[in-house]
């Protein structure tokens, strides 16, 4: 299989905090990982792409300074959410590849998501 | 720049009808096509994918995609629905050449008993 998980589930913080959200690719190495964020009743938006080892691609109007992607190894990719705001309020669900880049088979196994409140 | 579109927000359909969830895609070069879907505050779950070869995809959960290149579709299918298939449906794109995958705006599956 392949299996992607996330942590925490859930997280409720302050404005003001930051808060890190962590993507694991359990049972394979992840060459990339994706970010996505997700409004209520609403399709995923790309945020950024990460590959290990490198600086993360980030789509437009997505503030890379705000929302910190570390790809530290082939298993785990951070996002943490700097000095969160209540606007920052999302589902934010993250993505692994295993592919090689431009695979004809590749795919993106998704995480559960996790759904973070600023108050 | 690739896009997808999923022109109904809801379908309703009765338990033991058939349904079908509508997509629509334009992206450059062959597409790679895929259908996930969503149970409420988790994420999504692969259900099949087109690459190449026969136009009708057969994936998990007794779902089926056919594509259709001359309409630019690729609309999910299933002989008999069931009430445990109510939930969000997501039809993606990606190109030949990249990674990204661009996502319809989902439609909501309502199966009744």
């Amino acid at each position: 299989g392949a299996v992607v998980s996330q942590h925490p589930s859930w997280v409720i913080c302050k404005s003001g905090t930051s808060v890190k959200i962590e993507c694991r690719s359990l049972d394979f190495q992840a060459t990339t990982m994706f970010w996505y964020r997700q409004f209520p009743k609403q399709s995923l938006m790309l945020m950024a792409t990460s590959n290990e080892g490198s600086k993360a691609t980030y789509e437009q109007g997505v503030e890379k300074d705000k929302f910190l992607i570390n790809h530290a190894s082939l298993t785990l990719s951070t996002l943490t959410v700097t000095s969160a705001h209540p606007e920052d309020s999302s589902f934010y669900i993250c993505s692994a590849s295993k592919g090689t880049r431009d695979s004809a088979t590749y795919e993106q196994y998704f995480g559960p998501g996790t759904r973070l409140t600023v108050t | 720049a690739q896009s997808v579109a999923q022109p109904e927000d809801q379908v309703n359909v009765a338990e033991g009808n058939p349904l079908t969830v509508k997509c629509t895609y334009s992206v450059s070069g062959n597409p790679y096509l895929f259908w996930y879907v969503q149970y409420p505050n988790r994420g999504l779950q692969f259900l099949l994918k087109y690459i190449t070869g026969d136009n009708l995809v057969k994936g998990s959960y007794g779902f089926e995609a056919e594509f259709n290149k001359s309409q630019t579709s690729f609309h999910l299918k299933k002989p008999s629905a069931l009430v445990s298939d109510s939930a969000l449906y997501f039809c993606a794109v990606r190109p030949t050449f990249g990674r990204a995958l661009t996502f319809g705006s989902g439609t909501r599956l309502q199966v009744q008993p």
